[in-house]
């Protein structure tokens, strides 16, 4: 697609359930990022994907925490049996391969917004 | 490790005055440097980044930045405000010999202007 698609937009769920936000980037990008944006805390890093691996995946706060990628494009976060601190914007980003000219740059998408109740 | 500094959760200015938001930033390294806006409601946009050479940037929308390595600073100006400049700014940092490829982002700066 021409941008970074993320769905749902909004997502409202009652404490303990779980939930998975989908992250479509754009074609041809290999890397992918799960960033976590809450009220006064910036962007918190979560998950970086190169390909369909992720060689850092520091950032995920518990192991209710986790993510895949599949195919080398879309990627799934899931976070299992949500708490009220989950709630947050999830946001997706993306960026092309890595190379002499690529520095890094990413494209976000608009972000999943997740209220836990 | 690395990590990003907004001193200000605020800036306010009046439109046509020149605006400055400010960002220190730590690396073990040498930085890519970035700058993002997020208006209500929407991602983040790319606005500027600084990779090497002039340490003056120029980016989207009339936006600069300047990087200073003594201070390490990298601090977003525009010579004359507008109102539709009003955002929520962050900037960002990668370390270039890092195995890992994410930004850190700074806290964010709400830009305010005034009509």
């Amino acid at each position: 697609g021409a941008g970074v698609s993320q769905s749902p937009s909004n997502k409202v769920t009652e404490k303990g359930k779980d939930v998975e936000l989908r992250c479509d980037p754009i074609s041809g990008h290999t890397a992918l990022y799960w960033y976590r944006q809450s009220l006064g805390q910036g962007l918190e890093f979560l998950i970086y994907f190169q390909g369909n691996s992720a060689p850092d995946k520091s950032g995920l706060p518990s192991d209710r925490f986790s993510a895949e990628r599949t195919g080398g494009s879309v990627s799934t976060l899931t976070i299992q049996r949500t708490q009220q601190e989950d709630s947050a914007v999830y946001l997706c980003a993306s960026s092309s391969p890595e190379g002499t000219v690529n520095t890094g740059e990413l494209f976000f998408g608009e972000g999943s917004r997740l209220t836990v109740l | 490790a690395q990590s990003v500094a907004q001193p200000e959760d605020q800036v306010n200015v009046a439109e046509g005055n020149p605006l400055t938001v400010k960002c220190t930033y730590s690396v073990s390294g040498n930085p890519y440097l970035f700058w993002y806006v997020q208006y209500p409601n929407r991602g983040l946009q790319f606005l500027l980044k600084y990779i090497t050479g002039d340490n003056l940037v120029k980016g989207s929308y009339g936006f600069e930045a300047e990087f200073n390595k003594s201070q390490t600073s990298f601090h977003l100006k525009k010579p004359s405000a507008l109102v539709s400049d009003s955002a929520l700014y962050f900037c960002a940092v990668r370390d270039r010999g890092s195995a890992t490829n994410k930004l850190i982002f700074g806290t964010g700066t709400l830009l305010a202007v005034q009509p």
